[in-house]
């Protein structure tokens, strides 16, 4: 089982849609969360962190859900600049070296 | 705004060549991680670094790679000899705090022909 798995999609959105999706991670002894922006050819930027609380950031949710490891990232009124890959991304921990885990990614294109 | 700086931006090489590309981190950051990025698959860890001593090599291809960090500031990875499959963007970041956010440089593309 892959460390840190999401659906490749690619989702086609239309504008204004909300949509979401998911990651799951293997390792339980994960212990920070990211979701990862990134454009075509362009290097990944952090979007936002995400919490056992969950937390917001604009039209951006971010959800953990550590018993069931997996993590959500849901978009709201998607605009067209919000068509990109999104990259979770897992910090490994519990010893050894602490790691940045990344997965494939998820590809959105927000359609006019 | 600072920046981790990548170079070159990119590089064509023959395969069977020597390769070398360099990354600077953000001043004061300690951890350092340089990724490769296959076209449509997410960054893969090559190598971490804690200052200038390695942290996880274990998946850095040691018959053909190498990377280090001398002084615990900027960073050389080293690929020789290049073969086809190295073909892709090698990304370097940089972290202030034990790797929690880690913010990239913009890459080198690297096309082996």
């Amino acid at each position: 089982r892959k460390e840190v798995e999401q659906d490749p999609g690619p989702f086609n959105v239309p504008e204004g849609a909300t949509v979401a999706f998911n990651c799951t991670y293997s390792n339980s002894a994960s212990q920070s969360f990211f979701w990862y922006r990134q454009d075509c050819r362009k290097e990944p930027k952090l979007l936002m962190s995400v919490y056992s609380s969950g937390n917001e950031d604009g039209r951006f949710t971010a959800q953990l859900n550590r018993a069931s490891q997996y993590i959500s990232l849901l978009i709201r009124d998607s605009k067209l600049s919000d068509s990109a890959t999104y990259l979770c991304v897992v910090l490994r921990g519990g010893g050894g070296a602490d790691g940045l885990t990344f997965g494939k990614g998820t590809h959105l294109i927000i359609q006019p | 705004e600072a920046e981790v700086a990548q170079s070159p931006r990119y590089k064509i090489t023959e395969k069977s060549q020597a390769v070398a590309f360099w990354c600077d981190p953000i001043s004061g950051h300690a951890t350092l991680y340089w990724y490769r990025q296959i076209l449509g698959q997410g960054p893969e860890l090559l190598v971490q670094f804690q200052d200038e001593s390695v942290v996880d090599d274990s998946q850095l291809p040691k018959d053909r790679f190498s990377a280090e960090r001398l002084k615990g500031v900027d960073s050389t990875l080293k690929i020789q000899p290049a073969e086809l499959g190295d073909s892709a963007m090698y990304l370097c970041a940089s972290s202030p705090d034990g790797g929690r956010i880690a913010f990239f440089g913009q890459g080198t593309r690297l096309t082996v022909v």
